[in-house]
């Protein structure tokens, strides 16, 4: 089993629309849990962090579930921009502080 | 944010030669950097973790005689390529994190091409 893993992908909605990103990571013992973006060929940018009491941020929604090890991202209507590869992070998983990426899932947002 | 640059944004090169990149934290004392490579279609792969001042720590499979890394200042870490062949061609991208922090600010990356 993968430590952090993520819906394969890839996501074809259309704008407006709502997706829902989920992960799940294997280390019970991981300490801290965050949502990336990455552009083609480009660096990944840090979208947000997630914490239990779950957080919000415009049309982005982050929840981190400790008991089922499962993490989500919410996108809330869709623009064309979003398209792009977002990246569960995980930090703890394997032990250590080591920062496992998960394989990522691409969102391709339609007009 | 944090911001992290690196040097070169993109490098050919001819196979054996070997090729420097270089990582700098900005406006923030990196007390760790990461080196990842990532290849088209693929995820980031780990290469090393490196702390200023000691010896990095290579992921498995990561060979440390060919990928020099070394992290001499709080603000500064370099990966050199040596003897660079054709299946080292890649995009490879380096993150800082300093004290206290959980998150990690990555470079631009930099793309090599090996002929």
């Amino acid at each position: 089993r993968k430590e952090v893993e993520q819906d394969p992908g890839p996501f074809n909605v259309p704008e407006g629309a709502t997706v829902a990103f989920n992960c799940t990571y294997s280390n019970s013992a991981s300490q801290s849990f965050f949502w990336y973006r990455q552009d083609c060929r480009k660096e990944p940018k840090l979208l947000m962090s997630v914490y239990s009491s779950g957080n919000e941020d415009g049309r982005f929604t982050a929840q981190l579930n400790r008991a089922s090890q499962y993490i989500s991202l919410l996108i809330r209507d869709s623009k064309l921009s979003d398209s792009a590869t977002y990246l569960c992070v995980v930090n703890g998983a394997g032990g250590g502080f080591k920062t496992i990426f998960g394989a990522g899932t691409r969102l391709f947002v339609k007009a | 944010g944090a911001v992290v640059s690196q040097h070169p944004s993109w490098v050919i090169c001819k196979s054996g030669t070997s090729v420097k990149i270089e990582c700098r934290s900005l406006d923030f004392q990196a007390t760790t950097m990461f080196w990842y490579r990532q290849f088209p279609k693929q995820s980031l792969m780990l290469m090393a973790t490196s702390n200023e001042g000691s010896k990095a720590t290579y992921e498995q499979g990561v060979e440390k005689d060919k990928f020099l890394i070394n992290h001499a200042s709080l603000t500064l870490s370099t990966l050199t390529v040596t003897s660079a062949h054709p299946e080292d061609s890649s995009f490879y991208i380096c993150s800082a994190r300093g004290d206290f922090q959980e998150t990690q600010y990555f470079g631009p990356g930099t793309r090599l091409l090996v002929l």
